[in-house]
């Protein structure tokens, strides 16, 4: 169990210009979910995978936000266009489905748009 | 929809303090709840876990009970080290035993503790 890793894990981009991050999740966790968390915030969900399925995605924040897990295994999130309102850290969650259902995060991917 | 509620921090307390930081919670059905800790420059940890009334969540030396008619999922611990400094977060997740939909947290506890 080498845990949920991220890509990169900063990211400073220009206004306007778009980015794009990766998850590995723990291997045999079947469920991935991306999170945006803010300065004083609690990570706030964005979307859900089981699978390569994207089961939940009404509340990605715009239509500029897009996530992918093709074959069912990593993910990227990304952003197009991006705006300053878009400076955040990103978290990716894996999660086997089984118990409590308890998420295990990366240590996220810390965006900031000038 | 659901929604959780901390107690605001920072919340400074002394080494061999006795801690408790309180959670509330709204939700509709039977939610699995979570407290998570997020060390300085580090991702967020599973602390400890509940999943029905009654349960009780423990995980080096803190403890929480899930109490459905107080809708509370209070975090304690007894005597509270350096270490232990961080930001708690509590959470929920709709689905006990699913993890079917995102975790809802709340805002986060700052506490320090001082030598």
């Amino acid at each position: 169990d080498t845990g949920v890793s991220q890509n990169p894990r900063h990211k400073i981009t220009k206004r306007g210009q778009n980015v794009t991050f990766r998850c590995d999740p723990i291997s045999e966790h079947n469920r991935l979910y991306w999170y945006r968390q803010t300065l004083g915030q609690g990570p706030e969900f964005l979307t859900y995978f089981q699978n390569e399925a994207q089961l939940e995605k009404s509340r990605l924040l715009s239509d500029r936000f897009s996530a992918e897990r093709p074959k069912g295994s990593f993910s990227t999130l990304e952003i197009q266009r991006t705006e300053q309102g878009d400076s955040a850290m990103y978290l990716c969650a894996s999660s086997s489905g089984k118990g409590a259902g308890e998420q295990y995060f990366g240590p996220g991917t810390r965006l900031t748009v000038t | 929809g659901d929604s959780v509620t901390q107690m605001e921090g920072p919340v400074t307390l002394s080494e061999e303090a006795f801690l408790t930081i309180n959670c509330t919670y709204t939700a509709t059905g039977y939610p699995s709840l979570f407290w998570y800790v997020q060390y300085p420059g580090e991702g967020l940890q599973l602390l400890l876990k509940a999943t029905k009334a009654d349960d009780k969540g423990s995980n080096k030396g803190f403890e929480a009970t899930y109490r459905k008619e107080t809708t509370s999922f209070h975090l304690e611990k007894g005597s509270v080290q350096v270490s232990d400094s961080a930001v708690y977060f509590c959470a929920l997740s709709p689905y006990s035993g699913g993890g079917a939909d995102g975790l809802t947290f709340g805002k986060g506890t700052h506490l320090i503790i001082q030598p």
